[in-house]
């Protein structure tokens, strides 16, 4: 069973930093791209950043841009969101998200769409 | 950037209701677009994927139809515990961007 547990969130002000993770479990996770996808309270859902399954290919939303950087440790199984500078506008429950990728017998082709999700974890830019 | 216009924003209904939601796209995207239904304090879940394959264990009574820039998900059979909020997503290209969300509420 796939399984995705995110930790880190909490309370920080504005300019401040904080670290989210995702412990994977229940599938290959070096072979999946991984996203974080957030939604403000109240409001839609916003793709933040996705990173390939070796780690190599990283990609950030522009609102996210130079102030995030998303990471993975397979050895792990554990996908990070380091958040830095951090504004009022990024509150948000984080999601990370498991890409489903279509899978040849030599490779594994990510899709970008998002088949499992985690539970969320809530960050809070206030002062 | 694709932008999405999904609509309606608020749709009630009654159980037993067929319903759709429409999503259109600012460009042309083939059939990368996925559904995902999302319930009150929960994360979302994957309904459908490649605009009209339905995911394993998802109902029959849901469906996905369009292609290009118009697209639908319908409801055939509207289940109390459809009532819920539904986005649409398009991964045709970077930035991948979600609709803004349709409501089902209870009539």
């Amino acid at each position: 069973e796939v399984q995705l547990l995110e930790s880190g969130g909490g309370l920080v002000q504005p300019g401040g930093s904080l670290r989210l993770s995702c412990a994977a479990s229940g599938f290959t996770f070096s072979s999946y791209a991984m996203s974080w996808v957030r939604q403000a309270p109240g409001k839609g859902l916003e793709w933040v950043s996705a990173i390939s399954g070796s780690g190599g290919s990283t990609y950030y939303a522009d609102s996210v841009k130079g102030r995030f950087t998303i990471s993975r440790d397979n050895s792990k199984n554990t996908l990070y969101l380091q958040m830095n500078s951090l504004r009022a506008e990024d509150t948000a429950v984080y999601y990370c998200a498991k890409d489903p990728a279509y899978c040849s017998s030599t490779s594994c082709y990510p899709q970008y769409y998002f088949d499992y999700w985690g539970q969320g974890t809530l960050v809070t830019v206030s002062s | 950037v694709i932008w999405m216009t999904q609509s309606p924003s608020l749709l009630s209904a009654s159980t037993g209701d067929r319903v759709t939601i429409s999503c259109r796209m600012s460009q042309g995207i083939s059939s990368y677009l996925a559904w995902y239904q999302q319930k009150p304090g929960k994360a979302p879940e994957l309904l459908i994927y490649a605009a009209s394959t339905l995911q394993s264990g998802v109902p029959s009574r849901f469906s996905g139809s369009g292609s290009g820039t118009d697209f639908t998900l319908t409801i055939s059979c509207l289940q109390s515990e459809d009532f819920a909020t539904y986005y649409c997503q398009q991964y045709y290209s970077f930035p991948w961007t979600f609709g803004q969300g349709t409501k089902v509420e209870i009539k």
